[in-house]
């Protein structure tokens, strides 16, 4: 069954500690993405990678880090840097452009992360 | 800059009734248009999307989407509302020759019996 899964679904850290969000899919999908959610904001993209061991930040980056040493897993790390990290984090990943000109992301269920 | 508008936040309707949910994009090029429904604590479904080709779009769910150029609009449509369909809906426009998506806002639906 194909899809992107992020874990785990809730989360809690207490201030000061880094924290590293999962993100896997078995689409085959080259692009990889990691968004923030926060109430009355819509989307804001934090990191994309297009490829394998590339990344590049987004519109938020600051305080956020992402490695992409597979294809299928794109992990967010929320350091202490980032001031207020509490939010919902969504995953998406799209086949990449060229390949499909629309390239149209489909994202995992999220995980919420509370700062305590 | 690029950006996308969802001009109403909150939208209540009956159950049965039509339904119309505004976006409205400002884009330089021709955009690729989506429309995304994300249910309480979970993430974003597609329901449709405009790539080119006829204007009218036909997605899941029984929602249809209409691009109009002259008026940067792709309002996305449902003849009759299900108390199922309560959830937030994003637009969003993708960026030519990028990986790149922009979302509204949102807005929220809800469905009274």
């Amino acid at each position: 069954d194909g899809g992107i899964t992020q874990s785990p679904k809730y989360l809690f850290r207490k201030e000061g500690q880094n924290v590293t969000l999962s993100c896997e899919q078995n689409l085959n999908h080259d692009a990889m993405y990691w968004y923030r959610q926060d109430p009355g904001q819509g989307l804001r993209l934090i990191y994309y990678s297009q490829i394998v061991n590339d990344f590049q930040k987004g519109d938020i980056a600051e305080g956020y880090s992402v490695s992409r040493e597979k294809k299928e897993s794109f992990p967010l790390t929320v350091t202490s840097a980032q001031k207020n990290p509490t939010a919902f984090y969504l995953c998406a990943s799209s086949i990449g452009y060229p390949a499909d000109p629309t390239d149209t992301q489909y994202f995992g269920p999220g995980t919420r992360l509370t700062v305590l | 800059a690029q950006s996308v508008t969802q001009p109403d936040i909150h939208i209540t309707v009956s159950e049965g009734a039509s339904l119309e949910l505004r976006c409205n994009y400002s884009y330089g090029a021709t955009p690729y248009l989506f429309w995304y429904v994300q249910s309480p604590g979970q993430g974003l479904q597609l329901l449709l999307k405009y790539f080119s080709g006829d204007t009218l779009v036909q997605g899941i769910k029984g929602f249809e989407a209409e691009f109009k150029r002259s008026q940067s609009s792709f309002n996305l449509r449902k003849p009759s509302v299900h108390w199922s369909d309560a959830a937030e809906y994003f637009c969003a426009v993708g960026l030519l020759n990028t990986d790149k998506l922009i979302f509204g806002t949102g807005t929220r639906l809800q469905v009274f019996p």
